[in-house]
């Protein structure tokens, strides 16, 4: 039962545009929602967060948006660079309790 | 270092060996988690620590699976009798979990097993 949802495998983007990436989840518990971005041979690196009470969160290029009725959330990064080029995990948790759950990622490619 | 730090790298080994992997948290991090991520796959939990709590084992696939914690430190991530679905690479995070704050993971670069 995969509780996140991460449906494109991969994305190819041009360098300068933005990158949309999308992720639906089904438990209505989860109210905290992280992305890591993932380089090949390392460990994920956290990016960017939003908590159920918001709709939106910024964070420089990265801005991420929340829509509970939907259960959908999205990352987007505007411009787009070359370096942006990795997977991307969403991720979910709810409150009390620490253990998160990871979609299987989106492969991101920024064309220079 | 600072970061999370997991040994060894890369490990190869025959089915049926045991394999025992090792993950160095950050210094302070009261939680510790495993995830496993299969070829093609995303990252799966595996099993989480949270200070002196009772571990939450409920991702662990098998009993061939185990780990250990001593307070907030080092832990170890045993298999036994290594099967060759077992090959993946074992990704170790750590945070400050006090379980009510939403504090970001910390993961190391991960163990690459192999199992021939």
């Amino acid at each position: 039962d995969q509780q996140v949802k991460q449906n494109s495998p991969s994305l190819s983007v041009q360098e300068g545009r933005i990158s949309i990436l999308n992720c639906d989840y089904t438990n209505s518990m989860f109210d905290y929602f992280l992305w890591y971005k993932k380089y090949p041979a390392e460990g994920p690196t956290f990016l960017i967060s939003i908590s159920s009470i918001k709709d939106k969160n910024e964070d420089g290029r990265f801005t991420v948006f929340l829509n509970k009725s939907a259960k959908h959330l999205s990352l987007h990064i505007v411009p787009s660079q070359p370096g942006d080029s990795a997977v991307y995990f969403c991720a979910a948790k709810y409150r009390g309790y620490q253990k998160v759950t990871f979609g299987i990622g989106t492969k991101l490619q920024v064309i220079p | 270092g600072a970061g999370v730090s997991q040994s060894p790298s890369n490990k190869v080994t025959e089915k049926g060996k045991d394999v025992e992997l090792r993950c160095d948290p950050i210094s302070g991090h009261t939680a510790l988690y495993w995830y496993r991520q299969r070829l093609g796959q995303g990252l799966e939990f595996l099993i989480y620590f949270q200070g002196n709590s009772a571990p939450d084992k409920s991702g662990l696939p098998s009993d061939r699976f185990s780990a250990e914690r001593t307070g907030e430190s080092v832990s170890t991530l045993t298999i036994q009798r290594t099967q060759q679905e077992d090959s993946a690479v074992y990704l170790c995070a750590s945070s400050f979990g006090t379980g009510v704050n939403n504090q970001p993971q910390h993961f190391g670069d991960g163990t690459r097993l192999s199992i021939l």
